[in-house]
């Protein structure tokens, strides 16, 4: 079964920090793969996506994410946070060949101290 | 657009009352889905649709009951509330099961 792991739960950085949120999942095929953000008291909106090509991708308000096919891995990135960045992160896979089911990383709480 | 919407934003009941979440979309998407968000557990998907007409389970479906008559909307019924389901629920769509997904703005739900 698809599944998916970010391995820090908590995060605090002070501003201008770098960034960067591990994210890794376990699945043998074809993957889409998308970055998600919550900011406190929001819904969920979209940071980034990969689908194929170029498997560095730009997202909006300066985050980046690398797809690295040898380590099943989707790391979000950020050189240098704000205190609006202060967030819970989720990384999220499909797979188009399986079970089209979405799977969610359990969540990374981003604080950024002024 | 008002994108997707959810009613209520938040809902108290009591042990075995059972309601329905209501989730509407206006993008003419095909593929919507129910969430709830847990503290630690990131979210966790209940059913989803690939249209009208279509429902399957997701990963923690029990307790829970959808139905897809319309392409606008997918309530979440619960069948008789348990203070297990105490969470955060979120509605999404998406033009297909493999794209991104648009979230609703959640309803908070309290079973005492």
């Amino acid at each position: 079964a698809q599944s998916v792991s970010q391995h820090n739960h908590h995060v605090i950085l002070s501003e201008a920090a770098s960034l960067e949120l591990g994210c890794n999942y376990s699945y043998g095929g074809t993957v889409n793969l998308f970055w998600y953000v919550q900011y406190p008291g929001q819904h969920l909106q979209l940071l980034l996506k990969y689908f194929s090509g170029d498997p560095l991708v730009k997202g909006i308000k300066g985050f980046e994410a690398e797809f690295i096919k040898s380590k099943f891995s989707f790391n979000l990135r950020k050189p240098s946070v704000q205190w609006s960045d202060t967030a819970e992160y989720f990384c999220a896979v499909n797979a188009p060949s399986g079970t089209y089911k979405y799977i969610f990383g359990t969540g990374t709480r981003l604080k950024v101290l002024a | 657009n008002a994108g997707v919407t959810q009613t209520p934003k938040f809902q108290v009941l009591k042990t075995g009352q059972s309601m329905t979440l209501q989730c509407a979309q206006d993008m003419n998407h095909e593929y919507m889905s129910w969430y709830r968000q847990d503290p630690g557990m990131g979210l966790r998907l209940i059913h989803y649709s690939v249209g009208a007409g279509i429902t399957d389970q997701g990963e923690v479906p029990n307790g829970y009951n959808v139905s897809r008559s319309t392409t606008e909307d997918f309530p979440l019924r619960l069948l008789s509330a348990a203070p297990s389901q105490t969470s955060v629920y979120f509605c999404a769509s998406s033009y297909s099961e493999a794209y991104e997904q648009y979230f609703g703005p959640g309803t908070r739900l309290t079973v005492t």
